[in-house]
């Protein structure tokens, strides 16, 4: 059963810490998504890669968030410093060619105190 | 800028029902997919069912449906003979000009036994 994994599912830290998120997309899709999700928000794209190049990473905070894949199995997404209102869910999604099939990770849920 | 509109931020509905979730959104593109997501308490995001624009025969997964009305911008979701796991947040999302998709804020679906 093949799925999008993340890690961790939870992560607890302080303000000023740096956080790092990781997602193994389903083998063989080759489109990386990256989302956070709050309440206030909703659903927004941070970033995406496509054979592990960044395509878009305009919803993404420049100057403390950083998206990459050091393989085709492997995105993190990490956050230095981290800030209280970064406390939110964050997804990955992974594809093959376009997004019209996305498959959705569960998740990391992170909390900056 | 694409947009989607979920005018009902909650619902709730007796088992066995029938619901529909309304969405509108608002694209300049003619080629585009619509998407309704499926988020339960466990927060895994799940597609339920796609439409292409291009299609003018309505989708339908099993007890889901939707009505796609292209001229009116308008893409509900029908849910026949409601279940109690059917209890859930329902995203609308729409891709866009760049190979995105944006998702719409939510509702809230309740499903009482």
């Amino acid at each position: 059963d093949a799925r999008v994994t993340q890690t961790p599912r939870h992560k607890v830290t302080e303000m000023g810490q740096e956080v790092t998120m990781r997602c193994q997309p389903i083998l063989g899709h080759n489109t990386v998504f990256w989302y956070r999700q709050t309440m206030m928000q909703g659903l927004e794209l941070l970033a995406y890669f496509r054979n592990r190049a960044p395509l878009d990473d305009s919803g993404m905070p420049k100057d403390r968030f950083s998206a990459e894949m050091p393989d085709a199995t492997l995105a993190t997404l990490k956050i230095q410093p981290s800030e209280p209102r970064d406390s939110a869910v964050y997804f990955c999604a992974s594809g093959f060619g376009t997004v019209y099939e996305q498959y959705f990770g569960p998740g990391t849920r992170l909390t900056v105190t | 800028a694409q947009t989607v509109t979920q005018s009902q931020p909650e619902m709730s509905v007796q088992e066995a029902e029938t619901v529909t979730l309304s969405c509108t959104y608002d694209t300049s593109e003619n080629n585009y997919y619509l998407f309704w997501y499926k988020q339960p308490p466990s927060r895994q995001m799940i597609l339920v069912i796609r439409q292409e624009a291009y299609k003018q025969q309505n989708a339908t997964e099993n007890r889901f449906s939707v009505n796609f009305q292209k001229a009116a911008k308008s893409f509900s979701l029908k849910i026949s003979d409601s279940q109690l796991g059917d209890t859930a947040m329902y995203f609308c999302a729409l891709t866009d000009r760049d190979d995105k998709i944006i998702f719409g804020k939510g509702t809230r679906l309740h499903i009482l036994p």
